[in-house]
């Protein structure tokens, strides 16, 4: 069984419309994560989720916004896509540990490759 | 700011042992974590040093200096498939995984 899932896995598009990608962890992991990898690799931290909390990260437009349904999933929808979108988007998920003893290793999804035209 | 610095590219050839290092500047420190990623997959954990010193995982070696704000992956007996990215991150404070800017392991035969 696939620890962390995203669909889709390629996802193409026109410049303006609104997508989602899907993410289901079933590891039974308390906090989600969405990473955006650009073409140069570097690794940005968009949202992160838990079952207290959604820390957003400012520097994300809010044309995005994760959504999630219940702690096993975690959603991001995109609106009025623009080309700069284009990137692979990484959905992750991590146990909460104990302070001083956390390792909080995070698992990571296979990825969706956004391509906007 | 908080900020990571690893080398961008490294090369070395087959066989051979290479050092990845890792400099920091954060708020807050909890640990040194090692992710790889091949071309086209998602990273994958390798090791967390929470501790200065070494942690020893088969041919993979992470080793942490607090004093220093400084680590570094060893990779001994390279193979090819060892070819990939390779990120630091430091979890700070706020539990915030804070990554750096990824350094390409090109392995030569």
């Amino acid at each position: 069984d696939t620890a962390v899932s995203q669909t889709p896995k390629y996802l193409v598009t026109q410049m303006g419309n609104d997508k989602s990608i899907k993410c289901e962890q079933n590891l039974g992991h308390d906090t989600m994560y969405w990473y955006k990898q650009d073409s140069k690799k570097f690794l940005k931290i968009m949202f992160s989720y838990n079952n207290k909390e959604l820390i957003i990260n400012e520097t994300v437009p809010n044309r995005f916004s994760p959504k999630s349904p219940d702690k096993a999933h975690l959603n991001l929808h995109i609106n009025s896509l623009e080309l700069g979108d284009s990137a692979v988007y990484f959905c992750a998920s991590s146990q909460d540990g104990l302070a001083g003893g956390r390792t909080d290793t995070q698992y990571f999804g296979p990825g969706t490759r956004l391509t906007v035209l | 700011g908080q900020s990571l610095e690893q080398p961008s590219e490294v090369t070395a050839v087959e066989g051979a042992i290479v050092q990845i290092n890792c400099t920091y500047q954060t708020s807050g420190f909890y640990g040194l974590s090692w992710y790889q990623q091949h071309d086209g997959g998602a990273p994958t954990f390798l090791s967390y040093n929470a501790l200065d010193g070494l942690e020893e995982t088969g041919r993979f070696s992470s080793f942490l200096s607090r004093s220093d704000s400084y680590g570094y992956l060893l990779l001994q007996e390279l193979q090819m498939k060892d070819s990939a990215s390779y990120f630091c991150a430091v979890m700070d404070s706020n539990y915030q995984l804070i990554w750096g800017a990824g350094t390409k392991l090109i392995i030569k035969p």
